[in-house]
């Protein structure tokens, strides 16, 4: 079974600094994906960032990036200037494409999350 | 382009009722899932539907059924509730046959049992 860990609970950054989220993962697959996903308080999920683990270049948007370490099973987000809407949790998933009791599913398992707050 | 709906926003029931939950997903999309948040956790994966059958389920018993029509929209059903089926529901749409499948969520609906 996938596990995703966040060790990081809660976070605050000020505003236009850096900070970066952990996240490990354990899984003996090899061809999967990660995901950051961002729940503000308004509560809809949205996409952050995605990375495929067949790449070894780490994904980048914008402010966001990532340190995508595939031997240590580690994902961590960096969020560059930090604005005041950046406030949310933050979650750390993982797919593994065609997993699941029926071929084609897309299962995304998904960590506890961090609460970031972005201090003014 | 809409985005992914859920109705209700809220909802409140008492132990042992039945209630359903909807979603309609967003346009182009040919599969739903389906995840319950408990306060302070990450979502957790109930199943999915792809062509209106179910394509893979999470660790959830028989209670939690669902359903997907031909317009892609989907329900999820819940059976004798519980105290611990207080959550916020979350649907996610998406379109595996468009490479790798993001999933795009609603807002939720949030569910109180009494």
């Amino acid at each position: 079974a996938q596990t995703v860990t966040q060790s990081q609970p809660e976070m605050s950054v000020q505003e236009a600094e850096t900070v970066t989220l952990s996240c490990t993962y354990d899984t003996s697959e090899n061809n999967y994906y990660l995901f950051w996903y961002k729940q503000p308080p308004s509560r809809q999920m949205i996409l952050v960032i995605r990375q495929e683990a067949y790449k070894q270049q780490n994904a980048t948007e914008n402010r966001f990036s990532v340190n995508f370490q595939k031997a240590a099973k580690s994902f961590s987000l960096k969020i560059s200037d930090s604005q005041l809407g950046d406030t949310a949790m933050y979650f750390c998933a993982f797919m593994v494409p065609g997993v699941g009791s029926g071929a084609g599913s897309y299962q995304l398992t998904f960590g506890k999350g961090t609460k970031l707050s972005v201090i003014p | 382009e809409t985005g992914v709906t859920q109705s209700p926003t809220h909802l409140i029931k008492t132990r042992g009722q039945q209630v359903t939950l909807r979603c309609s997903s967003q346009s182009g999309h040919n599969t739903v899932s389906w995840y319950q948040q408990a306060l302070g956790q990450g979502p957790q994966f109930i199943f999915q539907y792809y062509r209106e059958e179910e394509n893979g389920r999470g660790n959830f018993p028989p209670r939690f059924s669902g359903l997907q029509f031909p317009n892609y929209s989907s329900e999820l059903n819940v059976n004798a509730l519980e105290l611990d089926d207080s959550a916020l529901y979350l649907c996610a749409s998406s379109s595996p046959g468009q490479g790798m499948s993001e999933q795009f969520f609603g807002p939720g609906t949030r569910l109180t049992v009494l």
